[in-house]
């Protein structure tokens, strides 16, 4: 079975550019999560997709990221404009089940995004 | 809502002997409570879950971890540390707000092993 697949896994940009991030989840998996991974810290939530509509996005900053899953399947993060501190890597994962909180997360690589 | 705490940002012990990561967790609800491995420049590794069967859950490599209500407690442990677990701990815990499972991840631990 292929893994999470994020792509690209390391981008350098400068402030004020945009940036995106692709996420490809486990084949079948329904839930799809967007995490935000600072140096030192533990992954933020972003964003929580259930097939193709938002769960949860409580803690995505709504004036610069945006969030897409269009059919259900990949997903892309978009930044615009980047700031210094969103320098970090974006972590992509997916879950099998919509119900039930049992069912692990299945993490992809990551995407380390440094901003100059 | 839910919360994640994590005690320690990082233990230290010798290759040998035991290992304690201690978490604590609150929620409103009966929540299922995960812990995940990161090794350097890995992804995220599941190494169990507490789901409301066993209060003692044993998970890959040697880990273990006991689920205790009335202390709102999700400690690891394992009995004799190996050089290979040095790597980042995140305890995670997964409630249903609103209709929906929303993941909340702890700080992290970050577990140090001597030789």
């Amino acid at each position: 079975e292929a893994g999470v697949a994020q792509s690209p896994r390391y981008k350098i940009i400068e402030k004020r550019q945009s940036v995106a991030f692709w996420c490809n989840p486990i084949s079948g998996h329904a839930t799809l999560y967007w995490y935000q991974q600072i140096l030192g810290q533990g992954p933020k939530l972003l964003i929580q997709f259930q097939n193709n509509g938002v769960v949860d996005d409580s803690q995505l900053p709504k004036d610069r990221f945006s969030a897409e899953r269009l059919k259900g399947v990949d997903s892309t993060l978009k930044i615009q404009p980047a700031k210094l501190e969103d320098s970090a890597v974006y972590l992509c994962a997916s879950r099998e089940r919509t119900s039930g909180g049992s069912y692990e997360q299945y993490f992809g690589p990551g995407t380390r995004l440094t901003v100059t | 809502a839910q919360s994640v705490t994590q005690l320690d940002s990082h233990v230290s012990v010798s290759e040998g002997t035991p290992v304690l990561l201690r978490c604590n967790y609150s929620s409103s609800y009966s929540p299922s409570l995960f812990w995940y491995v990161q090794h350097p420049n890995k992804g995220l590794q599941l190494l169990l879950k507490y789901t409301s069967a066993a209060t003692l859950v044993k998970g890959i490599n040697g880990f273990e971890a006991e689920f205790k209500k009335s202390e709102t407690s999700f400690h690891l442990t394992k009995p004799s540390a190996h050089m290979s677990d040095a790597a980042e701990y995140f305890c995670v815990v997964s409630d249903k707000e609103g209709g929906s499972y929303i993941p909340t991840f702890g700080r992290g631990t970050s577990l140090i092993v001597h030789p």
